[in-house]
């Protein structure tokens, strides 16, 4: 199983800002995942980050507003820009091992 | 397209009593289905998975069930326990994915809450 240590587990932000959230994998992984959970909701998949390439984005997710660095094959980020309230969420990461491993998430609350 | 989504959103139990969870897909073309189970702060846990060519997998306390003709999957809980409450996610891996569980498409979750 892969262990994944995912920060800040929550924060309270001003809009306008932008917050980067980390994730961290005890092992080499190829794909890291990152989604969306927006309260009471399903996740929804905002990107795919493999490292060494530009990471693909779904469908109503733009690099402008989420970009994500990839530096290596145990890590990633993922920064909320110019975060209004609508951005209040928890994000996940995750990554592929013998199955889908998810982080415990960043709780974002904008304000 | 492809969605997956649940009957009810919330469901309540007895301990000890067997729980169902269903869930309904809308494409045919997807391979592989997961459960996963979610507890208050925390990310989704893996609980069981199933490949379209199979209509029934056993795990621990766990059965999930496949039909395919009405594109229909269920969990279900045998036994079931206060631990056991947390909200459950069915989720489905597009065929045009190469089969990569990370593009999972999540239903919209079914809380389960178990009465002692």
């Amino acid at each position: 199983s892969a262990v994944i240590s995912q920060k800040p587990s929550r924060d309270i932000c001003q809009r306008g800002t932008s917050l980067t959230i980390q994730c961290q994998v005890d092992s080499q992984v190829t794909m890291m995942f990152w989604y969306r959970q927006q309260p009471g909701q399903s996740l929804t998949l905002i990107a795919t980050a493999n490292q060494g390439s530009e990471a693909t984005y779904e469908s109503g997710f733009v690099i402008d507003k989420f970009p994500i660095s990839r530096p290596n094959l145990t890590f990633s980020t993922l920064t909320v820009s110019n975060m209004s309230p609508e951005d209040s969420s928890i994000y996940l990461c995750s990554v592929i091992g013998s199955e889908a491993f998810f982080g415990q998430g960043t709780r974002l609350t904008v304000v | 397209g492809e969605s997956v989504g649940l009957h009810l959103p919330t469901l309540s139990v007895q301990e000890g009593d067997n729980s169902i969870i269903n869930c309904a897909y809308s494409n045919s073309a997807s391979d592989y289905f997961i459960w996963y189970k979610q507890e208050s702060g925390k990310g989704p846990q893996f609980i069981i998975d199933i490949r379209s060519n199979m209509d029934k997998r056993q795990g621990q306390r766990v059965t999930v069930l496949l039909n395919k003709t009405v594109k229909h999957l269920s969990l279900q809980i045998a036994a079931t326990q206060p631990g056991d409450s947390a909200v459950y996610f069915c989720a489905g891996v597009p065929l045009n994915y190469g089969g990569s569980q990370g593009n999972l498409i999540f239903g919209k979750g079914t809380k389960l809450s178990v009465k002692p």
